[in-house]
């Protein structure tokens, strides 16, 4: 069985401060991995996903994942948060054929 | 393409009401899935299906059932609704082949059980 863990239920961050939101993740077989945003009253929205190759991943809007085997962790980062940020983030963990699990979430707030 | 469309956008319901939360998608998918959402607690799979036909049960099946008689449609029945059934629910649809892997959600369907 796959599981996920985010460490963090509210993370509050300064404007233009970097930000760090942990995932890790439990998986007897290979995995793909992903992070998807909700902003309030929205739907989910997918910010980036590892499947394979480079374990450096990246979005357009300025966050980034690093696939780490050993640590079995899937790390969000952005070096320099605005405030349109400020949403929930969930990690989800699947393999082939298997449905997504999801994380609880992490709250951003950034503040001005 | 309209992606995942669902309806109704909001609804509430009595005590032992029944509805069914309409979902569908025009990508010729052949994986979908419903999810719940509640406070603090993330997602959670409730039925998925692997193509016209095939259902199963995820992680929280008790109170609802589907159907997926065509690859567009995968609608959620809830039989008896119950207050324990308030939550946000999401349909989503799966494109996975070789190392290609996309899943699209709905925008949500907000339900209230009075």
């Amino acid at each position: 069985a796959q599981s996920v863990t985010q460490l963090d239920s509210q993370v509050p961050v300064f404007e233009e401060a970097p930000v760090e939101l942990r995932c890790n993740y439990s998986s007897s077989v290979s995995v793909y991995l992903f992070w998807y945003v909700q902003y309030p009253n929205q739907g989910l929205q997918l910010l980036l996903k590892y499947l394979s190759g480079s374990t450096l991943v990246e979005s357009i809007n300025g966050f980034e994942a690093e696939f780490n085997k050993s640590q079995t962790s899937f790390h969000l980062r952005k070096p320099s948060v605005h405030i349109s940020d400020t949403a929930e983030y969930f990690c989800a963990v699947s393999g082939v054929n298997t449905p997504l699990v999801f994380g609880k979430g992490t709250r951003l707030s950034v503040i001005a | 393409n309209a992606g995942v469309t669902q309806t109704p956008k909001f609804r509430i319901l009595k005590i032992g009401q029944s509805m069914t939360l309409q979902c569908t998608q025009d990508m010729n998918h052949n994986y979908m899935y419903w999810y719940r959402q509640d406070p603090g607690m993330g997602l959670k799979l409730i039925y998925y299906s692997v193509g016209a036909g095939i259902t199963d049960k995820g992680e929280v099946p008790n109170g609802y059932n589907v159907s997926r008689s065509t690859t567009e449609d995968f609608p959620l029945r809830l039989e008896l609704a119950a207050p324990s059934q308030t939550s946000v629910y999401f349909c989503a649809s799966r494109y996975q082949t070789g190392v290609q892997e996309t899943q699209y959600f709905g925008p949500g369907t907000r339900l209230l059980v009075l």
